[in-house]
């Protein structure tokens, strides 16, 4: 089946301007996850949506940064007003539990540079 | 605060034995992920604990003791191919992933 995908796959954008990165979970998925990693870095947390509950956000480094899941499916993270420093690979992943049993997939990631 | 420690960078000869561990200082427990990651790629995801014991997938095993804030990802047989990042992260009690840096795994024929 198909597995996490997210577009677009780099995105090259003009310091100020807004973007929009999507991801596509894998059909079933109760929960999305979105992070960011900077070159040589590890995994900075964002945010995390599971099923109808509101989305833990403690991760988003300014409200510059915000996102939305529709319909407990596709989700969109928007970043305001591009700075450089946002420049990194922006990861999606989703997750099933079956049977207290976790697996975990990510999306091949964003790369945004912003100049 | 939350921390996630694993060693930067390791070195093994191929067909050998690695271990990488991973210490952990979180909110709450709820699972410890490992994931492996190629340079220029998403990180992949390689094991689930959340009772405290050896998990065995193959060349790869992965140990928990929660008493001990402590796990570690064994590699048995390295291949070149196993050249690469691994990634230990936790799940605290908000559900939220902790991840450390990675340990930059290098395989020498």
């Amino acid at each position: 089946g198909a597995g996490v995908s997210q577009s677009p796959s780099n995105k090259v954008t003009e310091k100020g301007k807004d973007v929009e990165l999507r991801c596509d979970p894998i059909s079933g998925h109760t929960a999305l996850y979105w992070y960011r990693q900077s070159l040589g870095q590890g995994l900075e947390f964002l945010i995390y949506f599971q099923g109808n509950s509101a989305p833990d956000k403690s991760g988003l480094p300014s409200d510059r940064f915000s996102a939305e899941r529709t319909g407990g499916s596709v989700s969109t993270l928007t970043i305001q007003r591009t700075q450089q420093e946002d420049s990194a690979v922006y990861l999606c992943a989703s997750s099933s539990s079956r049977g207290g049993r976790e697996t975990q997939y990510f999306g091949p990631g964003t790369r945004l540079l912003v100049l | 605060g939350q921390n996630i420690d694993q060693p930067t960078e390791m070195t093994a000869t191929e067909g050998a034995i690695v271990q990488i561990n991973c210490t952990y200082q979180t909110s709450g427990f709820n699972g410890l992920f490992w994931y492996q990651q190629h340079a220029g790629e998403a990180p992949t995801f390689l094991s689930y604990n959340v009772l405290d014991g050896l998990e065995e997938k193959g060349r790869f095993s992965s140990f928990l003791s929660r008493s001990k804030g402590y796990s570690y990802l064994l590699l048995k047989e390295l291949q070149m191919k196993d050249s690469a990042s691994y990634l230990c992260a936790v799940r605290d009690s908000n559900y939220q992933l902790i991840w450390g840096a990675g340990t930059k795994l290098i395989i020498k024929p």
